[in-house]
């Protein structure tokens, strides 16, 4: 079975761009989850869907925005790009919402912003 | 609020030692709690996670986790350490309310493993 995938794997955008990343779940999985790390704040958490919903969001400001789409693939788009969004951005999907599913992690976005 | 809290940010240990990696957690009803790891360049990869079925809880590669209440902690050990355990660890906590949870990370710890 495939593993989570994202799209891009690098990306070097302006200050002020927008930006939007992609998710695939690994088939059959509803959730989708999406994680911002960097080295000084760590793991925080952006926003979970699942089938098409936004089911939790974590405190982020309105610029982060994402969307699910019926096949369970997810985007995120960050508008007005900031220096402070530059990090590694992870996807995770599962079969459910809530803790009791495992969550499985894609290898990540670089998001660099000069 | 849930939180977790990592002791050391970076642990060093040789090959075939002893892995010992801590975390606290912090959470006003039963917790989920998870070992997460994570190799240069990559995701996240669940190592185990705790769920209130056995307080010592058996993850892959050898890692194992004991949970304990009073202590409000969920340690990461191994008994001997091998090269390829060279890698950045998180402990993350979540609730168990049904509906939407949200896993809380620590600040991860590195983990170096010398020849």
């Amino acid at each position: 079975k495939a593993g989570v995938t994202q799209t891009p794997r690098y990306l070097i955008k302006t200050r002020g761009q927008q930006v939007t990343l992609s998710c695939s779940p690994i088939s059959g999985h509803r959730s989708v989850s999406w994680y911002q790390q960097t080295p000084g704040q760590g793991l925080q958490f952006l926003f979970e869907y699942f089938s098409e919903t936004q089911r939790n969001k974590g405190n982020f400001p309105g610029r982060f925005s994402g969307r699910q789409f019926s096949n369970s693939r997810s985007e995120m788009n960050v508008s007005t790009l900031e220096l402070g969004d530059s990090a590694l951005y992870l996807c995770a999907s599962s079969l459910g919402g809530g803790a009791a599913y495992e969550q499985y992690f894609g290898p990540g976005t670089r998001l660099t912003v000069t | 609020a849930q939180s977790v809290t990592q002791l050391g940010s970076h642990v060093s240990v040789s090959e075939g030692a002893l892995v010992l990696l801590r975390c606290n957690y912090s959470s006003s009803v039963p917790p989920y709690l998870f070992w997460y790891v994570q190799y240069p360049n990559q995701g996240l990869q669940l190592l185990l996670k705790y769920t209130s079925a056995a307080t010592l809880v058996k993850g892959i590669n050898g890692f194992e986790a004991e949970f304990k209440k009073s202590e409000t902690s969920f340690h990461l050990t191994k008994p001997s350490a091998h090269m390829s355990d060279a890698a950045e660890y998180f402990c993350a906590v979540t609730s168990k309310r049904g509906g939407s949870e949200k896993l809380v990370f620590g600040k991860g710890t590195k983990l170096t493993v010398n020849p």
